[in-house]
């Protein structure tokens, strides 16, 4: 149980356009969904929270107009990199809670600008 | 502000060799202590949530106890498969939601 997917699990794309990733949780109801964002060697920083039905909470520093969050559904949230740049190129990851404690981790995407 | 420190960073082990990973923590409130295991290029798999000091909790060749202060990660007997990158994490008492706050890691490298 508690399994949570993204896709896609690899994007390239060119500067300037936009990309969206999915995030789902498959065998639950997430009533509270995070992403997370991840350089080579380091540990998860916190980019946003989005409860179902609501407008997500950004982290300090992290620009809403840019990375744009969208939690429609118990079982489905999106996050669009608008008018990506190299420097938007990460790890990105997604989890999931059912309103308990613990958060469950989809498998990441890998996302290069070039 | 919630604070997590893992050590050490990097960890060198032989198969077979016992040791433990440590995760200090300061929280205002502590509602639970997450560990996970992230393989690279993967999303953290969960391994363990402790609650409250003097739990322990096993899952085969990891045991998982908690302080006041600290938590350990015992690995016993490891093997290879074990190397991974260890993460813990806290969730204070105030926190809206499931939020946590994640350490840097240890590396784990088990050679054969």
């Amino acid at each position: 149980g508690a399994v949570v997917s993204q896709h896609p699990s690899r994007v390239i794309c060119k500067s300037g356009t936009s990309v969206k990733i999915e995030c789902r949780s498959l065998d639950f109801q997430a009533t509270t969904m995070f992403w997370y964002r991840q350089f080579p060697k380091q540990s998860l920083m916190l980019m946003a929270t989005s409860n179902e039905g609501s407008k997500a909470t950004y982290e300090q520093g992290v620009e809403k107009d840019k990375f744009l969050i969208n939690h429609a559904s118990l079982t489905l949230s999106t996050l669009t990199v608008t008018s990506a740049h190299p420097e938007d190129s990460s790890f990105y990851i997604c989890s999931a809670s059912q309103g308990t404690y613990e958060q469950y981790f989809g498998p990441g995407t890998r996302l290069t600008v070039t | 502000e919630d604070q997590v420190t893992q050590s050490p960073e990097a960890l060198r082990l032989q198969e077979g060799e016992s040791s433990s990973l440590n995760c200090s923590y300061t929280v205002s409130g502590l509602r639970g202590l997450f560990w996970y295991r992230q393989d690279p290029g993967k999303g953290p798999e969960f391994l363990f949530t402790l609650y409250s000091a003097g739990e322990e909790k096993e899952k085969e060749r990891l045991k998982a106890t908690l302080t006041k202060k600290e938590s350990f990660l015992h690995i016993t007997a490891p093997k290879p498969e074990d190397s991974a990158t260890y993460l813990c994490a806290v969730q204070a008492k105030e926190t809206s939601g499931s939020r946590l706050t994640f350490g840097e890691g240890t590396q784990l490298t088990v050679n054969p």
